[in-house]
């Protein structure tokens, strides 16, 4: 157990819909990372949250966003769902504090658009 | 844009085999590389390599990065059926904190 913790493990929704997925960082970790991993794609990089604030983007669609709260948990929105959103979303943390430490993963969130 | 480039894409052994994964990478500003193993579902971390020649250990599992011609080596000795998974290779530039994956490399370990 990585101590990161997504919930739901896993969501069905129809296209076009929105949904939110949740992520808890290890205890003390400050920085929150958001991967996509899809069969085609490997594990890409969305975006980073680093004490509250955004610190790096990667290739996150514009129908995707997120955030990180005060008490350092973390939300990925995904609107407009389309097919191709179906895939493995990841979070990971690290502490992240003045320099780059290792990033464990949480056990991901499979999202299936139908 | 960062990238990494894994070999080979797969490749099965028996127990008992040794195998050898190979990364390459090419990252503005590199400050390290890691590898993780990806069984069902979250990649969990192996090593971080952050200077050239150094090998770092774990068990059976060994890893050493070569700084000055881009590329690590995960190698794998007297292999178990558990170590079939999928060995992921990311790179961490300087300037931020995301990590760059490449494709991975399937490992089978058939008895």
């Amino acid at each position: 157990d990585s101590g990161v913790t997504q919930t739901p493990k896993h969501l069905i929704t129809a296209t076009g819909q929105r949904v939110t997925l949740r992520c808890s960082p290890r205890s003390g970790d400050l920085s929150v990372y958001w991967y996509q991993q899809s069969l085609d794609q490997g594990l890409q990089f969305l975006i980073q949250y680093y004490n509250g604030e955004e610190r790096a983007k990667g290739n996150i669609l514009e129908r995707f966003s997120a955030q990180q709260f005060p008490d350092l948990h973390s939300e990925l929105n995904l609107s407009s769902l389309e097919l191709g959103d179906s895939a493995l979303y990841f979070c990971a943390s690290s502490a992240g504090a003045g320099g780059y430490t290792e990033a464990f993963f949480g056990q991901g969130t499979r999202l299936t658009v139908v | 844009e960062d990238k990494v480039v894994q070999s080979p894409l797969s490749l099965v052994v028996h127990e008992g085999d040794t195998v050898t994964l190979n990364c390459s990478y090419e990252v503005t500003n590199f400050r390290s590389l890691l590898w993780y193993k990806q069984e069902k579902k979250a990649p969990t971390f192996l090593f971080m390599l952050t200077s050239s020649g150094i090998e770092k250990k774990s068990g059976r599992l060994s890893s050493i990065l070569d700084k000055k011609e881009l590329f690590s080596i995960l190698n794998i000795t007297a292999t178990q059926t558990g170590d079939s998974a999928v060995y992921l290779c990311a790179v961490g530039p300087l300037t931020d904190y995301k990590l760059s994956f490449g494709a991975g490399t399937t490992v089978t370990v058939r008895a």
